[in-house]
């Protein structure tokens, strides 16, 4: 399997606060995601990366921004977080090149509490 | 756009029963479709997929799917449930949007239970 992991695994942060998760891949992917999950929704999207500095929202992309300057890097930062944004983010990363699908794989996850 | 209907949000089984998790999903191209598990307070798992080979696929554990396009279906089906099985599962379906890009639309899941 692909390396993929996220920093920190878990986080408590104060309401007001910016916040920087970290994704990092140890294989050359091309598309990297960030997702959410919470109970009911399943997993939604943020943002999304196409290659180097490449990047687009997904449906829940209000309240976040990201920067992928390297390859492997893929960074989610909450600009000002607020409880709403309490949840557990994934990373992921899409296997094959082009129209081939070998599947996508998911870091372990970072749990975030904004109190 | 893309989209992916998991038609229960729970199913409950009984160990050794078979298992029937329902998935329809919504494309405008040839998808991918994939199903993941997920067990409690871990991170997701792909169980197997779909990418237009072979209709029937058989994935980890058991399990396996059949790819319908006349139904829009992707139903994950194992003969024989164990307690193990106990989990969240979801169906995902990925396509190349309309901008060039391969986005994975997930399902909202479905809890599975197994009784003893």
């Amino acid at each position: 399997d692909a390396g993929i992991t996220q920093s920190p695994r878990h986080k408590v942060t104060e309401t007001g606060t910016p916040v920087t998760l970290r994704c990092h891949q140890t294989e050359n992917h091309r598309y990297m995601y960030w997702y959410r999950q919470d109970p009911g929704h399943g997993l939604r999207l943020i943002h999304y990366s196409y290659g180097v500095k490449d990047t687009d929202k997904g449906e829940v992309s209000d309240g976040y921004s990201v920067s992928r300057s390297k390859t492997e890097d893929f960074l989610l930062t909450l600009e000002s977080a607020t409880s709403s944004q309490t949840s557990v983010y994934f990373c992921a990363i899409r296997g094959g090149q082009g129209a081939q699908n070998y599947g996508y794989t998911f870091g372990s996850g970072t749990r975030l509490t904004v109190v | 756009a893309q989209s992916v209907t998991q038609l229960d949000s729970h199913v409950s089984v009984s160990e050794g029963t078979p298992v029937l998790l329902r998935c329809n999903y919504s494309s405008s191209y040839s998808p991918s479709l994939f199903w993941y598990v997920q067990h409690p307070n871990k991170g997701l798992q792909l169980l197997l997929k779909y990418t237009s080979a072979a209709t029937l696929v058989k994935g980890i554990n058991g399990f396996e799917a059949e790819f319908k396009k006349s139904e829009t279906s992707f139903h994950l089906t194992k003969p024989s449930a164990h307690m193990s099985d106990a989990a969240e599962y979801f169906c995902v379906v990925s396509d190349r949007g309309t901008g060039g890009s391969y986005i994975p639309t997930f399902g909202r899941g479905t809890s599975l239970i197994v009784h003893p």
